[in-house]
């Protein structure tokens, strides 16, 4: 495998289910992100993790809720979720999080989320 | 505070026709990256280039080239001899050193029609 892969691809869910969304990279990067892309909407970041550590969390709401077991795998949560959290769901990586340089993001295929 | 805008929502143009994506953008920051990523129908958003503020010499490779012009904060993108394979939705962004966060634009639909 190579780059970032995302799984399941796929993945439809009642409101009152728990499921979690995986992601895996293979670049040797410390820095793992998720994102939301919503239908007319620009792409929104969610949460940031550094070397395992949280560094953002952009008000999402707690019904999501991210893990960082390690600097290669990064899972998100997901529970009591809202119609409107049917979105695509993208995880990215890069080299690391250092103030003053902006690495590049690379990302998965992503999880298209539907909330019935 | 910053912001990406690229004002063309979709374009359709005809296979081997050359096609330009605009973007512009605002920043207070001297420093700073700019970045196109593809996000074909699959959904994965492809890297295609990232370009930091100092560097405004223009950019070619292979079909693809950018035109970065601080003067009028655009980053634009021009597919030559355009195909089929082009068709996607084209994003461009931006971050500043201070922030390092990525601005997405709101994307630009492209259709290459055969």
């Amino acid at each position: 495998e190579t780059g970032v892969t995302q799984t399941p691809r796929h993945l439809v869910m009642g409101m009152t289910n728990k499921k979690s969304l995986k992601c895996e990279q293979h670049l040797g990067h410390n820095a793992m992100y998720w994102y939301k892309q919503s239908a007319k909407k620009p792409l929104e970041l969610m949460f940031v993790y550094n070397f395992k550590e949280q560094t953002e969390n952009n008000s999402v709401p707690s019904r999501f809720s991210p893990e960082c077991p390690n600097s290669s795998h990064l899972f998100l949560h997901l529970h009591t979720l809202q119609p409107e959290d049917s979105a695509l769901y993208l995880c990215a990586s890069s080299q690391d999080r250092q103030r003053g340089v902006t690495d590049t993001q690379y990302f998965g295929p992503g999880t298209r989320l539907t909330v019935l | 505070a910053q912001k990406v805008t690229q004002a063309q929502t979709e374009i359709s143009v005809v296979e081997k026709e050359d096609v330009t994506l605009d973007c512009v953008y605002e920043t207070r920051d001297t420093t700073y990256y700019l970045f196109w990523y593809k996000q074909p129908p699959s959904g994965e958003l492809v890297f295609l280039i990232r370009r930091n503020s100092f560097d405004e010499q223009n950019e070619i490779s292979g079909r693809y080239s950018w035109n970065f012009q601080k003067s009028t904060s655009s980053f634009n993108f021009t597919i030559t001899a355009s195909q089929v394979v082009d068709s996607a939705v084209y994003f461009c962004a931006l971050s500043e050193a201070r922030d390092d966060k990525i601005i997405f634009g709101k994307g630009t639909r492209l259709h290459i029609l055969p």
